[in-house]
């Protein structure tokens, strides 16, 4: 069975500073990979996602994500980050095919101070 | 178009209770994803259905879980007989199709156990 470990449990970092989350998961074979977000009170919602292609994913709010496959890693990189970017962020993997069945890892609570 | 739906919010039961969660996911989804959050643990998976279909429950605890999704009407994940181990939160996702990979979230059910 697959695993997702996110070694961050908890970040604080002022605003302007740069940002890289880590995710590394456990999978013989081809994945799907996800960073989803949680802002405070929200729900979760998808940030970036990457199935195939390009291992450079760029998603929104000025977040990327890097697929290194012999590191079996997708961190999640914001140059510069802003107050707004408090919350908690998940990686999440799935095997190729096997229907939207997350793994997610245990988190990651970024706090962004002024 | 309104987002995943979970009602209720929060869930207060006395032990031995029963606690029934509902979802209703978004218009055009007919792919429903059940996953439990414990304290300081990531989302893990519970059930996966399709309108009267469980396709993978390998999630569930074996005894007193139970989930739906009927015809007509919300998801429904069900639990008899709870537990102080059952106090968590649990959130409904929904996809579009089988393997898209995104899931789109609820805002999720607090249960609390006294």
């Amino acid at each position: 069975a697959q695993s997702v470990s996110q070694h961050n449990h908890h970040v604080i970092l002022s605003e302007a500073a740069s940002l890289e989350l880590g995710c590394n998961y456990s999978y013989g074979g081809t994945v799907n990979l996800f960073w989803y977000v949680q802002y405070p009170g929200q729900h979760l919602q998808l940030l970036l996602k990457y199935f195939s292609g390009d291992p450079l994913v760029k998603g929104i709010k000025g977040f990327e994500a890097e697929f290194i496959k012999s590191k079996f890693s997708f961190n999640l990189r914001k140059p510069s980050v802003q107050w707004s970017d408090t919350a908690e962020y998940f990686c999440a993997v799935n095997p190729t095919g096997t229907a939207s069945k997350l793994t997610f890892g245990t988190g990651t609570r970024l706090q962004v101070t002024l | 178009n309104a987002g995943v739906m979970q009602n209720p919010r929060h869930l207060v039961r006395r032990r031995g209770q029963e606690a029934r969660l509902r979802c209703s996911p978004m218009k055009g989804h007919s792919h429903v994803y059940w996953y439990r959050q414990l304290p300081e643990e990531g989302l893990k998976f519970m059930v996966y259905l399709q309108k009267e279909n469980i396709i993978d429950e390998s999630g569930m605890p074996k005894e007193r879980f139970s989930a739906e999704f009927p015809k007509e009407g919300p998801s429904i994940l069900r639990i008899q007989q709870v537990v102080r181990g059952d106090s968590a939160a649990y959130f409904c996702a929904s996809s579009p199709s089988q393997n898209t990979g995104e899931l789109f979230f609820g805002e999720g059910s607090r249960l609390t156990v006294l």
